[in-house]
């Protein structure tokens, strides 16, 4: 069974820094788009980044709203996705959700959806 | 960025009714869209996406449809399980954006 279980979530000052994992299994993590996506209390979806498969380099892209202070990596050898959270804002606060992609063909690039999601884990920044 | 806006906010409907959610998008892209549901206290779950395919093991009551900027999801009869929040994706190019949701309740 494909599952993603994300942790590390908690309450951080503003200013601080936190780490959150993603552990992976049943599927061959080393192939998959992961992303990140959040969650503010009582809001929408955000986009916050992504990294590719380990064929594309494990390249990153993120959120305008987190780029510099937000950075995504991979553990191949764990099955472990990381998101490390610097300079931490109270707008951060939210639900951090990881998911795998699914990869779609079209027009001579593959596009990215989010088939398989974790359940979340909570983020609170205040002081 | 890539602006998507949902139409309705906010839907009261009744089971077995037919419902339609629109999303517009700010600039073309192409079919490139999903459909995600979620449900209060849960993670979204992919529902449609290529504006038309349905995942593996969604119900086929729902259907998507559009290209460029104009999408809509339909649930064809609503059943209590389907009360929950949708949000369409763009995923052109980036960065990703979502919709800012609909709502779906109970009449």
């Amino acid at each position: 069974e494909v599952q993603l279980v994300e942790s590390g979530g908690g309450l951080v000052q503003p200013g601080g820094s936190l780490r959150l994992s993603c552990a992976a299994s049943g599927f061959t993590f080393s192939d998959h788009y992961m992303d990140w996506v959040r969650q503010a209390p009582g809001m929408g979806l955000e986009w916050v980044g992504r990294i590719s498969n380990k064929g594309n380099s494990y390249t990153t892209n993120y959120a305008a709203s987190v780029k510099g202070r937000f950075a995504i990596s991979s553990d191949e050898s764990k099955n472990s996705l990381h998101l490390q959270m610097n300079s931490l804002k109270t707008e951060d606060t939210a639900v951090y959700y990881c998911a795998s992609l699914r990869a779609v063909y079209g027009d001579g690039y593959y596009y990215h959806y989010m088939d398989v999601w974790g359940k979340g884990t909570t983020v609170t920044v205040s002081s | 960025d890539i602006q998507l806006t949902q139409s309705p906010s906010f839907l009261s409907a009744s089971v077995g009714d037919r419902v339609t959610i629109t999303c517009r998008a700010s600039q073309g892209i192409r079919s490139y869209l999903a459909w995600y549901q979620q449900k209060p206290g849960k993670a979204p779950k992919l529902l449609i996406y290529v504006a038309s395919t349905l995942q593996s093991g969604v119900p086929s009551r729902f259907s998507g449809s559009g290209s460029g900027t104009e999408f809509t999801l339909t649930i064809s009869s609503l059943q209590p399980e389907d009360f929950a929040t949708y949000y369409c994706q763009q995923v052109n190019s980036y960065p990703v954006t979502f919709g800012q949701g609909t709502r779906l309740e109970i009449k």
